[in-house]
C-alpha cells in the first residue's frame, strides 16, 4: 500500500531563513506521481508542484525548489529566504497508476508539516 | 481563472440528519474527487468520478454516496450524520479522463460541515 511520511510535524524559523520540508514515500508501483500542496490558515488547498516517477530533475520556481530522489524515496521541498506569507501547512501527496482501472486515482496525503515563519 | 465551486460553504446539521454537498468543477475538467479533512488531519480521499462513472473509491462510509452528472458537477450525499462526520469536505477537479491519474488536482474552497 502507498504511504507518505512527513516526519516534521512543525517547523518554526525566522523570516529570511531557508527551510526544507521532508517527504518520504512508499509505493509498490513503478509509475507514480508526487505532489506538494499548501494549506494556509484560510483553509484552501493550493497546488504547488507535480512530479512523475520518471522525472528526477530538480525544479526551481522562484523561492521554491524541489529535490526528488528515487534512491531514497524522497521528495523534499525547500523555501529560500522564507517570508511570513509562507506560513501554512504543507502536504506531500502521492498517487499510483494502478489503484483503479478508472484512471482517476485519489491522492494519499502525508500528515502535513506546519511551517511557522516568524517576523 | 475559474476555480472549483463548492456549495454550501458552511453547513450545520444535527445527528441523524442528511446533507448534500455540491461541487462544480473547473470548466473542461471532466473528473471530480471528494476528500474529507478532519480537524488537524490530512485530507482523506473518499471517491472519484469520470464521465458519471465511479472511478476510484477510498474510505467513504456506506452512509455516504456520490454521483456525477452530465454537466460534470458532482454531489455528495450524506445520511444518518454522526458527530464524527464534522469536517471540511473538499472537492477537486482535474482534466484527463481515463488517464487522470497524475494530473494535478485543483481543490475547491471546501464545505465546512458541523454536526451537533
Amino acid at each position: 500500500a502507498q504511504k507518505v511520511t512527513q516526519a516534521q510535524t512543525e517547523i518554526s524559523v525566522v523570516e529570511k531563513e531557508d527551510v526544507t520540508l521532508d517527504c518520504v514515500y512508499e509505493t509498490r508501483d513503478t509509475t507514480y506521481y508526487l505532489f506538494w500542496y499548501k494549506q494556509p490558515p484560510s483553509g484552501e488547498l493550493v497546488f504547488l508542484i507535480r512530479r512523475n516517477s520518471f522525472d528526477e530533475q530538480n525544479e526551481i520556481s522562484g523561492r521554491y525548489s524541489w529535490n526528488f530522489q528515487k534512491s531514497t524515496s524522497s521528495f523534499n521541498f525547500t523555501i529560500t529566504a522564507s517570508q511570513v506569507v509562507d506560513s501554512a501547512v504543507y502536504f506531500c501527496a502521492l498517487s499510483e497508476s494502478l489503484n483503479s482501472g478508472g484512471g482517476a486515482d485519489g491522492l494519499t496525503f502525508g500528515k502535513g508539516t506546519h511551517l511557522i515563519i516568524q517576523p | 481563472a475559474a476555480g472549483v465551486i463548492q456549495s454550501p460553504r458552511h453547513l450545520i446539521k444535527e445527528k441523524r440528519e442528511t446533507a448534500t454537498l455540491k461541487c462544480y468543477p473547473i470548466p473542461r475538467h471532466d473528473t471530480v474527487y471528494w476528500y474529507q479533512q478532519g480537524p488537524g488531519q490530512d485530507p482523506q480521499f473518499l471517491i472519484s468520478f469520470y464521465e458519471k462513472m465511479q472511478s476510484d473509491k477510498g474510505s467513504i462510509p456506506d452512509r455516504f454516496s456520490a454521483q456525477q452528472f452530465s454537466d460534470y458537477h458532482s454531489e455528495l450525499n450524506m445520511s444518518s450524520l454522526e458527530l464524527g462526520d464534522s469536517a471540511l469536505y473538499f472537492c477537486a477537479s482535474s482534466p484527463g479522463g481515463t488517464s487522470a491519474t497524475g494530473h494535478e488536482q485543483y481543490f475547491g474552497p471546501g464545505t465546512r460541515l458541523t454536526v451537533t
